[in-house]
């Protein structure tokens, strides 16, 4: 499958604990955006990377921190995780000028 | 503030019938317009997409009708199946960008 590759795809946490969400994007593709959505209504932006440098920041709160790698892949840190991060987080890749592919997502639950 | 708005935000529709949904956006650069399918618990999938230059692009019985000039499209899904119930997104983006900017989205109930 050469889809974008999202891992864990469920993770469960402590309030306060910390956790690590990777994203593998297709192949050749070094454009790479984060959403959350909760309860499967909007996409909310977060952060965007292009060619590993951050383009463009959304609603990522300071508490969590991504990395895009030279191969690409991007790893979201988070960390003293509140109840309401508890969301479904989508990692997007795509090339310049088109539509972004989205993966499964990684469903974060923070008890 | 939101460059892209989506109405209704649901709607339910009888299996056979058209579903029609709407999508308008503020920024006259916008020039690529993809919707995507979502269903619960998985990802959004890209579904058809448009560019500006066109004002029709069909795809099955899906198809995006586009009036540049209104800055409003909107999607029809014609004949409508219960398997077509999910959350639909319009996006767009401006030329030499990689920034989508997506609406808050539409509910898709098809009744059998």
């Amino acid at each position: 499958d050469s889809g974008v590759v999202q891992s864990p795809r469920h993770i469960i946490k402590e309030k306060g604990g910390r956790s690590v969400l990777t994203c593998i994007p297709i192949s050749g593709h070094s454009n790479v955006v984060w959403y959350q959505q909760t309860l499967g209504k909007e996409l909310k932006f977060l952060i965007q990377h292009y060619e590993k440098v951050e383009r463009d920041k959304g609603f990522l709160p300071s508490r969590f921190s991504v990395q895009q790698f030279d191969d690409y892949h991007s790893e979201m840190n988070m960390s003293a995780l509140e109840l309401e991060d508890s969301a479904m987080y989508f990692c997007a890749s795509s090339l310049t000028n088109q539509a972004p592919l989205f993966g499964e997502g990684t469903r974060l639950s923070v008890l | 503030q939101q460059q892209v708005r989506q109405s209704p935000q649901s709607l339910t529709v009888w299996e056979g019938e058209t579903a029609i949904l709407n999508c308008s956006y503020e920024n006259s650069a916008f020039d690529y317009f993809p919707w995507y399918q979502q269903f619960p618990g998985e990802g959004p999938a890209l579904l058809i997409s448009i560019l500006s230059v066109s004002d029709k692009k069909e795809d099955g019985r899906f198809t995006i009708f586009f009036n540049k000039r209104e800055k409003k499209l909107s999607l029809h899904i014609a004949d409508s199946q219960p398997g077509d119930s999910a959350t639909y997104f319009c996006a767009a983006s401006a030329p030499g960008g990689y920034k989508v900017v997506f609406g808050s989205g539409t509910r898709l109930l098809v009744s059998p």
